[in-house]
């Protein structure tokens, strides 16, 4: 099976730059869909096809890919912010999750 | 605005059947794919498998061997069965209509708000 690896926590300060990774085997050739969780409510499509935002979503949230990294890009920070973060790929037979992300805004 | 909604009881005994319903509004099934998701508290998210509107399955090896799934498109509805349930499968259930292709292109962009299923005598 394909195995996603990320970072299980994150921190930043507040108007600044965030970076969460999400680890695997050539993950530069694969589509990397990113979510966003907030406590008690279900997953957000933030990022998906690596790089794309859906409408609605900030333009400071930025995605890219490459290698073995697939990386979630939040500049500016704000309270709203936080929450977890899942990226997720299709593994050609079977969808994967990574493992979340929580990301604080300090 | 397509709208998902899981049913079903909030809490299984230990060995019994899970049975849950996706009721889809705003929107077909026809030509969708049909995805079960859980979340245990306080943990990741788990791809359960999909359905195709068709009723062509896809199950996560990991679970193929208690899941069941099936779909009714005059009802626009979509159930999930999981057998033999265990303290380890209490989650948040979630449903999710989304395209689909073998390169992963389509992400899932229409999720239902999800449903606690506990699981105790």
């Amino acid at each position: 099976s394909y195995d996603l690896t990320q970072p299980l926590s994150v921190s930043v300060a507040l108007g600044q730059t965030a970076t969460i990774t999400c680890d695997g085997n050539n993950i530069g050739n694969k589509n990397v869909h990113w979510y966003q969780q907030k406590p008690g409510q279900a997953p957000v499509l933030v990022i998906y096809r690596d790089t794309n935002r859906p409408s609605g979503i900030p333009e400071r949230f930025s995605g890219s890919n490459s290698g073995n990294t697939a990386t979630v890009t939040i500049s500016r920070a704000q309270g709203g912010d936080e929450a977890d973060y899942y990226c997720q790929v299709w593994d050609g037979s079977t969808w994967v999750f990574g493992g979340g992300t929580k990301l604080t805004v300090l | 605005q397509v709208q998902l909604q899981e049913s079903g009881p909030g809490l299984v005994k230990p060995s019994e059947t899970l049975s849950l319903t996706c009721t889809v509004s705003g929107g077909s099934i026809r030509n969708y794919y049909l995805t079960w998701i859980r979340q245990p508290p306080g943990k990741g998210l788990e791809w359960i498998g999909y359905i195709y509107y068709s009723g062509r399955t896809n199950y996560n090896p990991s679970l193929k061997s208690r899941v069941t799934m099936s779909v009714d498109t005059p009802k626009n509805q979509f159930s999930l069965r999981l057998n033999s349930m265990t303290a380890a499968d209490t989650a948040v259930y979630y449903c999710v209509r989304h395209d689909h292709d073998n390169g992963g292109y389509y992400p899932f962009d229409n999720w239902g708000q999800g449903t606690l299923v506990s699981v105790s005598s």
